[in-house]
């Protein structure tokens, strides 16, 4: 079975700054994906970022890039020049198998302060 | 297309009452998933249907509970004789069969047994 855990409940980031939330999970697949998904509040899920986990090289979408560590099981969000609209909740995830389900985490609050 | 949209968006009813949920995926995606979130957690997989076929069910998905995908387009979920334990928001989610499966989801419907 796939478990995802994220060990913070709430983070809180000063506007401007960087800030890193940590997942680890573990999973039986050979060919599966991370996911981190952002849930504003009374807003629908979107996605941020994804990693495939055969490439080696982390993935980046803009202020957003991940530490992918392989070996650990290790997938680390970190948001760089933080602004007031990251505030939300972040969701790690994993897919794998046939259906491509997604495994969630329980999720981080990154709270960001002006 | 504006993405996945979701019906009724809040459903409050009795214990022992049935519910029907509806949702609307991106019209070109075939696969659809719903998925249950309860408060402060993660949502969490309940069925996943590609096309028409529903292809996976959560032992989470008890016998009062169904789902359907008529032709392929939109989903409906069913719960019967509703109990305050189904209290959460339903959230649905689609996607293409590609790999890459990033899923899109809607706004969620938000129920609330009395």
């Amino acid at each position: 079975a796939q478990t995802v855990t994220q060990s913070q409940p709430e983070m809180s980031v000063q506007e401007a700054e960087t800030v890193t939330l940590s997942c680890t999970y573990d999973t039986s697949e050979s060919d599966y994906y991370l996911f981190w998904y952002k849930q504003p509040p009374s807003r629908q899920m979107i996605l941020v970022i994804r990693q495939e986990a055969y490439k080696q090289q982390n993935a980046t979408e803009n202020r957003f890039s991940v530490n992918f560590q392989k070996a650990a099981k290790s997938f680390s969000l970190k948001i760089s020049d933080s602004q007031l609209g990251d505030a939300a909740m972040y969701f790690c995830a994993c897919d794998g198998g046939a259906t491509n389900k997604l495994i969630f985490g329980t999720g981080t609050l990154l709270a960001v302060q002006p | 297309d504006t993405g996945v949209s979701q019906n009724p968006r809040h459903k409050i009813t009795k214990r022992g009452q049935n519910v029907t949920f509806r949702c609307d995926p991106i019209s070109e995606h075939n696969r659809l998933y719903w998925y249950r979130q309860t408060l402060g957690q993660g949502p969490e997989f309940l069925t996943y249907f590609q096309n028409e076929a529903q292809l996976e069910k959560s032992r989470l998905l008890s016998d009062r509970f169904s789902a359907e995908r008529p032709k392929g387009s939109f989903s409906t979920l069913e719960i019967q004789r509703t109990e305050q334990g189904d209290s959460a928001m339903y959230l649905c989610a689609s996607s293409l069969v590609l790999r890459s499966n990033e899923q899109f989801f809607g706004p969620g419907t938000r129920l609330t047994v009395l």
